[in-house]
């Protein structure tokens, strides 16, 4: 079955500066990577999400890289602020119909003004 | 668009009793709505997988008999801890996914319900 890494665990920087997380998957049949926001005590929000057939995207302040060959995409956070201090989970579809998802283990990121 | 209310957000309850946590798609329809439990600073990890009109797929190691699912409309789930222990203290967070969206589409999350089971 499918698998997902992510890494850092936990993340650190500057307000303004940029954070970048990268996360690598096994099934070489997944075609579908979201990105989601957890802040404390709520749920996760996508924030930004990749098809197999592109290989990024880019939506104001925050980007999403794919590499189908190597396996692995990244989400890319500009200019960050302290609002987007929160728990990131990046996904992979599970199967060809994309019904489930195979979270990462998440990423803290804490942007310090 | 694409709103998915969970309640209840918190609930306290006494060991041995039942507890049931509401998942409603409140714009769009929704087939086949995601249960999932989420343990402090963890990932999500998926219990079970609620069809409409048919009986709920659990995943390994998820009791069916303690989380009991009903998806009785397009629109609402829901999952009974049964018999409670404080074991099951956790937050539990479902998710939807709108009818008709196509196969590679994302899932929309409700904001969670804290169980505490004393």
């Amino acid at each position: 079955g499918e698998n997902v890494e992510q890494h850092p665990s936990t993340l650190s920087v500057q307000e303004g500066d940029s954070a970048v997380i990268k996360c690598t998957y096994s099934d070489s049949a997944s075609n579908y990577f979201p990105w989601y926001k957890q802040e404390l005590g709520k749920g996760p929000q996508l924030i930004i999400d990749i098809r197999s057939n592109v290989g990024e995207k880019k939506d104001q302040r925050i980007a999403v890289t794919l590499n189908k060959t190597a396996k692995h995409f990244s989400l890319h956070i500009t200019e960050t602020q302290p609002e987007d201090s929160a728990v990131y989970f990046c996904a992979a579809s599970r199967d060809n119909y994309g019904q489930n998802f195979v979270f990462g283990p998440g990423t803290r990121l804490s942007v310090l003004p | 668009g694409a709103v998915v209310s969970q309640h209840p957000s918190r609930v306290i309850c006494k060991s041995g009793t039942s507890v049931k946590i509401e998942c409603r798609s409140l714009d769009f329809q929704a087939t086949t709505m995601f249960w999932y439990r989420q343990f402090p600073k963890q990932s999500l990890m998926l219990m079970a997988t609620s069809n409409e009109g048919s009986k709920a797929t659990y995943e390994q190691g998820v009791e069916k008999d303690k989380f009991l699912i009903n998806h009785a409309s397009l629109t609402l789930s829901t999952l009974t801890v049964t018999s409670a222990h404080p074991e099951d203290s956790s937050f539990y967070i479902c998710s939807a996914k709108a009818i008709g969206q196509g196969s590679n589409s994302p899932l929309h999350f409700g904001n969670g319900t804290r169980l505490t089971v004393t």
